[in-house]
């Protein structure tokens, strides 16, 4: 089995500010882990995936990742938000194995920017 | 990366009648496809992962016949909502990993159908 936490459905920063979203796993196996963004009305965007290799992540946009195994967590931070990074983060998991292709997901946590 | 196109975006219809949401994965192949639906400010429900050449298998709660699943090949899986109702109207997401990939290739995303029942 396995389970996402997404800490603060709703997180604001000023521009220019540091990003932290954060995200715990639960999972049987080693897994998978993935970060989504999502625009208003539109699909899900993959912002960058940690699959057991290097455990701090870099994505797109900026935007990294660090694998932890100890914390079962995987945080994703920007170093300055800009205004175009508000819309809204999934956190996702998948298990390591042949045939495991199902995404949990986080419920989400909506970034907002202030200018 | 891979795409994912889903159509219609945006879908107006009447409570009774049935609506057909297509997912086509547009240069790669896969053999699954998972059909999600996103309440407003609630992450993404899986409904039903949709296999090339067999029966989805639909996840707990889920009306296998009031939301029908075809994936006929292996660019193409269809979402049929029959009999709609006012509360079916929701974000319906497809998304597809690749055929024969690893496990820890990412999910590709459609870019979603907004179903409004009226």
């Amino acid at each position: 089995a396995q389970s996402v936490t997404q800490l603060g459905s709703h997180v604001s920063v000023s521009e220019g500010a540091l990003v932290l979203l954060r995200c715990n796993y639960s999972s049987s196996v080693p897994p998978y882990l993935f970060w989504y963004v999502q625009y208003p009305n539109q699909g899900l965007q993959l912002l960058l995936k940690y699959t057991s290799a290097a455990t701090l992540v870099k994505g797109i946009n900026g935007f990294e990742a660090e694998f932890k195994k100890s914390e079962t967590s995987f945080h994703l931070t920007k170093p300055s938000a800009h205004m175009s990074d508000a819309a809204e983060y999934f956190c996702a998991v998948s298990q390591s194995g042949a045939g495991s292709y199902q995404l949990t997901f986080g419920k989400g946590t909506k970034l907002s920017v202030i200018p | 990366g891979a795409v994912v196109s889903q159509h219609p975006s945006r879908v107006i219809c009447k409570s009774g009648t049935s609506v057909k949401i297509e997912c086509r994965s547009l240069d790669f192949q896969a053999t699954t496809m998972f059909w999600y639906r996103q309440f407003p400010k609630k992450s993404l429900m899986l409904m039903a992962t949709s296999n090339e050449g067999s029966k989805a298998t639909y996840e707990q709660g889920v009306e296998k016949d009031k939301f029908l699943i075809n994936h006929a090949s292996l660019t193409l899986s269809t979402l049929t909502v029959t009999s709609a109702h006012p509360e079916d109207s929701s974000f319906y997401i497809c998304s597809a990993r690749e055929f024969g990939g690893p496990t820890n290739t990412e999910a590709f995303f459609g870019q979603g159908t907004r179903l409004t029942v009226v």
